[in-house]
This record gives C-alpha cells, structure tokens and sequence, in this order.
C-alpha cells in the first residue's frame, strides 16, 4: 500500500515570504514517481512537477524548488518569495501503480 | 488549458438518479483516469482505461461505471446517486507509453450535486 501525508492542512503568509510545503510518502516498491499538482481556487488541477526514484537531484523552476530526500522518504516544495497568485491547495502525489493524492496544503499568501 | 475537456461543468439532480459525465483526453493521450474530489474523502481514484481497455481500478463504488470509447472518449455513469455522491470528479489524461508513471492531465472537473 503506498500513502502521502500532508501534515500542513493550512499555511498562510504575507507576500514575499518562503514558504515550504512538506510532503512525506510510503510506499514498498522501488520505483515509483512523485508529483507535485497545484489547484488554485478556480478548481482545475494543474501539473507541476514530476521526479522519479532513483533522481535525488533537487530541482528549481523559477520560484519553485524541490528537494527529493530518499532518506526520509520526503519531497518538499519551496516557493521563493510568494505572492498573491501563489494562493491554492497544493497536492503531493505518489504512483508505482496508481496515483495517490496527499490530502493538500491549502496556501494562502496575503498583501 | 491542459487540454482534458469535460462536460458538463455542473449538474445538480436528486437521489436515485442516474447521470453520465463525459471526458474527453488530450490529442494522443490513450490513458483516461477518473477521479473523485470530496471534502471528507479528498482526491480519490476511481477507475483507469488505457484505450479502450479498463485498466486499473480504485476506489470505485459498484454503483458507477466507466467506459472507454473507440475514439477514445470516456463516460463516468454513476447510478442510485446518494447524497453522499456529491463532488468534484475529474477526468485525467496521459500519454500514451502505457506506462503508470506519466505526468497526468487533469480536465476543469464536473461538480456534481445530489440534492
């Protein structure tokens, strides 16, 4: 059985703040993929980032960074100076066999 | 726009019906997924087709059923709605290796209501 655990329900922050949102996962199997999905409050879920097993390499895109950490079984997201837009339900995933969501993290970024 | 499209955006109907969402993948995409969103029960996965064969199943009550079409189309049925059922359910997309571990794309969602 594989499982993601978002222990952040909430996170709220004024603009230009960091911010990291914590994902821990489990799962038995050796390969397997983790991902990253945003839904802003339009509702639509939009795919943010995908990284493999066997790919510790931390990653950054813009604003955003990953850090994938086998060790703790941990792939945490970490938006650089935050804004406004920045505001949504950011889901961690977790497939080898089927896509399973973490509960979210519902950021908030106010002026 | 992810390219995934979904009708219709909202329905509202009343217990013991029965109503049909329809998903449309992006050009090329063989895999349809479908998922449900509620606010106890958060994203759920509810059943995978990979064209046109059902290939993974979830959480799926044995009142819904789903079903990939030649052009590789899908529909979601959900029957006996129950007041429980009401939710978001998205339909998702990805391409076509036929493996699992593809990035998905998700439709805008149908939000169903059961009143």
């Amino acid at each position: 059985a594989q499982k993601v655990t978002q222990a952040q329900t909430e996170i709220s922050v004024v603009e230009k703040e960091d911010v990291t949102l914590d994902c821990v996962y489990e799962t038995r199997d050796t390969t397997y993929y983790l991902f990253w999905y945003k839904q802003p409050p339009s509702g639509e879920l939009v795919f943010l980032i995908r990284r493999n097993s066997f790919d510790e390499q931390n990653e950054i895109s813009g604003r955003y960074s990953w850090n994938f950490q086998k060790s703790t079984s941990s792939f945490n997201f970490t938006i650089t100076a935050s804004q406004v837009v920045d505001s949504a339900v950011y889901f961690c995933a977790l497939t080898s066999s089927k896509l399973t969501f973490g509960t979210g993290t519902r950021l908030q970024v106010t002026l | 726009d992810s390219g995934v499209t979904q009708t219709p955006k909202h329905l509202i109907t009343a217990t013991g019906q029965r109503v049909t969402l329809r998903c449309s993948p992006r050009s090329g995409d063989l895999s349809v997924y479908w998922y449900q969103q509620s606010l106890d029960q958060g994203l759920q996965f509810l059943i995978q087709y990979y064209n046109g064969e059902e290939r993974a199943k979830g959480n799926i009550l044995e009142r819904f059923s789903a079903q990939q079409f030649p052009d590789l189309h899908s529909e979601l049925n959900l029957s006996s709605l129950e007041l429980g059922d009401s939710a978001l359910y998205f339909c998702a997309s990805s391409s076509p290796s036929g493996t699992d571990y593809n990035e998905q794309f998700f439709g805008p969602g149908t939000r169903l209501t059961v009143l």
